[in-house]
């Protein structure tokens, strides 16, 4: 199985900062590789699919980059409703597997 | 648009079973691919399979392979995922997710089912 690893695991941020969250595959996955964003109690939410490209209704303060083994989440300018848990997840081969998540905290 | 609606939360014993239930409307249901994720309290997300009902394909994570079982019903447009041999460790929120067109970008997601093992 392909293991993603995220990093940070946690990381407190200001309203209005920029803001880097990476993840790397253990072996190439082309740009097979997708963002979400999940909030306490409810479902994860598509952000970025195929490394790069944004998902319909998603701001565009959020972008993604990266292919093969590294990758990037970022946020240009936190907003208040951005604090949230953020995983990755290649879709290369199955099984399709996550990182273990970035939870993004107000400081 | 997409919809996915999942069953109410279930409690179960060790040993037993459980079928969660998904049902999709505002798409064509025979040609979607849905998949299956859990996510155990305070912890992250894990796939666990997916089942396209056209092809009558249905893929499984290896750790659940043998436990777990992908259904469709073409005719009332639901998603069934059933697990046997239940353990507390199975406790978890199950989702179900639009695969779309097979290629693992789980583009829209149903509320979650919470499975709790208890004896």
């Amino acid at each position: 199985d392909i293991q993603m690893t995220q990093s940070p695991s946690s990381l407190s941020a200001s309203v209005g900062d920029r803001v880097t969250i990476t993840c790397r595959a253990s072996q190439s996955i082309n740009t097979y590789f997708n963002w979400y964003q999940q909030k306490p109690g409810k479902a994860p939410k598509l952000l970025i699919y195929a490394a790069s490209s944004l998902q319909s209704g998603v701001p565009s303060r959020f972008s993604g980059s990266g292919s093969g083994t590294d990758f990037t989440l970022t946020i240009s300018s936190l907003q208040p409703e951005d604090f949230a848990t953020y995983y990755c997840q290649q879709s290369y081969s199955i099984p399709y597997t996550f990182g273990q998540g970035t939870k993004l905290e107000i400081k | 648009q997409v919809q996915l609606v999942q069953s109410g939360p279930e409690v179960k014993k060790p040993g037993s079973s459980v079928k969660v239930s998904c049902k999709a409307s505002g798409v064509t249901f025979t040609s979607q691919t849905i998949s299956w994720v859990r996510q155990a309290p305070g912890q992250g997300l894990e796939w666990m399979g997916r089942i396209t009902p056209m092809l009558d394909i249905e893929n499984y994570a290896q750790k659940f392979r043998g436990r777990v079982t992908l259904t469709a019903d073409e005719s009332t447009t639901t998603a069934y995922m059933e697990m046997s041999s239940l353990r507390s460790e199975d406790t978890a929120v199950y989702y179900c997710t639009r695969d779309l067109d097979g290629s693992g970008v789980l583009d829209v997601w149903g509320k979650g089912t919470t499975v709790t093992v208890s004896s």
